[in-house]
């Protein structure tokens, strides 16, 4: 079944450390996005790419990189600039701008 | 102002009731709008679509809209407690925008 798989599912970091989640998707979708959301709070964008070798900042990207060398896949890189970055990020693809989003399952970060 | 208001509750019903769960939005190019379904601690699901005036059902939901008085609403017809969950509204045109939802507990 075509789908987005988020890894890990649950992430520590450590002051100081970048950390890599990983997103990737079989649904043949161009366009990929990264989202966060904190408690309570509705869903933030990150960094979206609407096809490879092109992403664009969202409204929160400071201290967050990402990359996107293949469809399928849509690294985020949470850096240590990042000051704040205990939240539940997700990963959601579409067909296109007219189309719904299809998300992953989140991973959950935590700063230890 | 944000392009979607939705009233963010909780809003609780008993089971088996009508759960009605409403939107009102600024944009009056805004043409057609999805909804999404958020169980605590998971990722949002696309449950409905709606493009035209009127009503559109699928099971136990209907999506309405209401182009000339900019609303669009949510039915939950024989609400259960798996039902409980943040419903967000998101305008088909920019979807880049989640507000936070209306959080519903259907109570048993």
């Amino acid at each position: 079944d075509g789908g987005i798989t988020q890894s890990p599912k649950y992430l520590f970091r450590k002051e100081g450390q970048n950390v890599t989640l990983s997103c990737e998707q079989n649904l043949n979708h161009d366009a990929m996005y990264w989202y966060r959301q904190d408690p309570g709070q509705g869903l933030r964008l990150i960094y979206y790419s609407q096809i490879v070798n092109d992403f664009q900042k969202g409204d929160i990207a400071e201290g967050y990189s990402v990359s996107r060398e293949k469809k399928e896949s849509f690294p985020l890189t949470v850096t240590s600039a990042q000051k704040n970055p205990t939240a539940f990020y997700l990963c959601a693809s579409r067909e296109g701008q007219l189309y719904g989003y299809t998300f992953g399952s989140g991973t959950r970060l935590t700063v230890v | 102002q944000k392009e979607v208001e939705q009233n963010s509750g909780p809003l609780s019903v008993p089971e088996g009731a009508i759960a009605s769960l409403n939107c009102t939005y600024s944009d009056r190019g805004s043409q057609s709008f999805f909804w999404y379904r958020q169980y605590s601690g998971k990722s949002p699901e696309l449950i409905m679509f709606i493009y035209s005036n009127g009503d559109k059902e699928d099971g136990r939901f209907t999506a309405q809209l209401n182009k000339a008085s900019q609303y669009v609403s949510l039915l939950i017809r024989d609400s259960q407690p798996s039902d409980s969950a943040t419903y967000l509204c998101v305008p088909r045109g920019n979807q880049f925008y989640f507000g936070t939802g209306t959080s519903l507990t259907v109570i048993p």
